[in-house]
């Protein structure tokens, strides 16, 4: 059974600190990774993809890979109100099926 | 391009009774997926389709449920006869590939379905 973890959170963050969002996989074939945010009552939104190993970095929005930890992070600097939702994180395997996590609820306290 | 549209946008209905859920992708999308998400299992993949064609439908929960895709414009997911444990927020998402670097999914505003 091929897994996404994440922590279902909520995590609270004030504003303008960094927000840490992490992501675990248990498939080793694993190509491409998705960050999508969804605001409560709407659907996902796709904010941030990676394939390679290191950082991406994307305005606020860094993501991190770590192919040999299985492990793909989303970091989001100077946090705003704005970015309370929860983040989906999304894998797609050895077999080009997205496998999606729980999400993180993230709540940025102003 | 108006996005991936579905209607209706909120169904409430009777045990029993069957629904109809529909789907428009984005013109030029290849790919249509069909997802549930519900509080305790967050999003879970139904069915998917490449050109029409339904590839996996091992996320389908059981025999009441069916989708199809009849043409690259349109698609359906029935529940019949429907029951309580259906009630979900049904996500309808397209992509233009899913292999390669294009491979961003585009979701609907979603059905939230209630069987009372």
């Amino acid at each position: 059974q091929k897994e996404v973890e994440q922590n279902s959170g909520p995590l609270s963050v004030p504003e303008g600190a960094i927000a840490s969002l992490n992501c675990t996989y248990s498939d080793r074939g694993s190509q491409s990774f998705f960050w999508y945010r969804q605001y409560s009552g709407k659907s996902p939104e796709l904010i941030m993809f990676i394939y390679s190993n290191g950082d991406k970095e994307d305005g606020r929005f860094t993501a991190q890979l770590n192919k040999a930890s299985q492990y793909v992070s989303l970091l989001i600097r100077d946090s705003q109100p704005s970015d309370s939702a929860t983040y989906l994180c999304a894998v797609m395997d050895s077999n080009y099926q997205l496998i999606w996590g729980a999400g993180t609820k993230l709540i940025i306290k102003p | 391009d108006a996005g991936v549209i579905q209607s209706p946008r909120h169904e409430v209905t009777e045990m029993g009774q069957e629904v109809t859920l529909r789907c428009k992708p984005i013109s030029g999308h290849d790919y249509l997926f069909w997802y549930r998400q519900t509080m305790m299992r967050g999003l879970e993949l139904l069915i998917y389709f490449n050109n029409n064609v339904p590839i996996d439908d091992s996320g389908m929960p059981e025999d009441r449920f069916s989708a199809k895709m009849p043409n690259a414009s349109f698609s359906t997911l029935k529940i019949q006869p429907s029951e309580p444990r259906d009630s979900a927020v049904y996500f309808c998402a397209s992509a233009f590939t899913v292999t390669g670097m294009n491979t961003e999914a585009f979701f609907g505003q979603g059905t939230r379905l209630t069987v009372v």
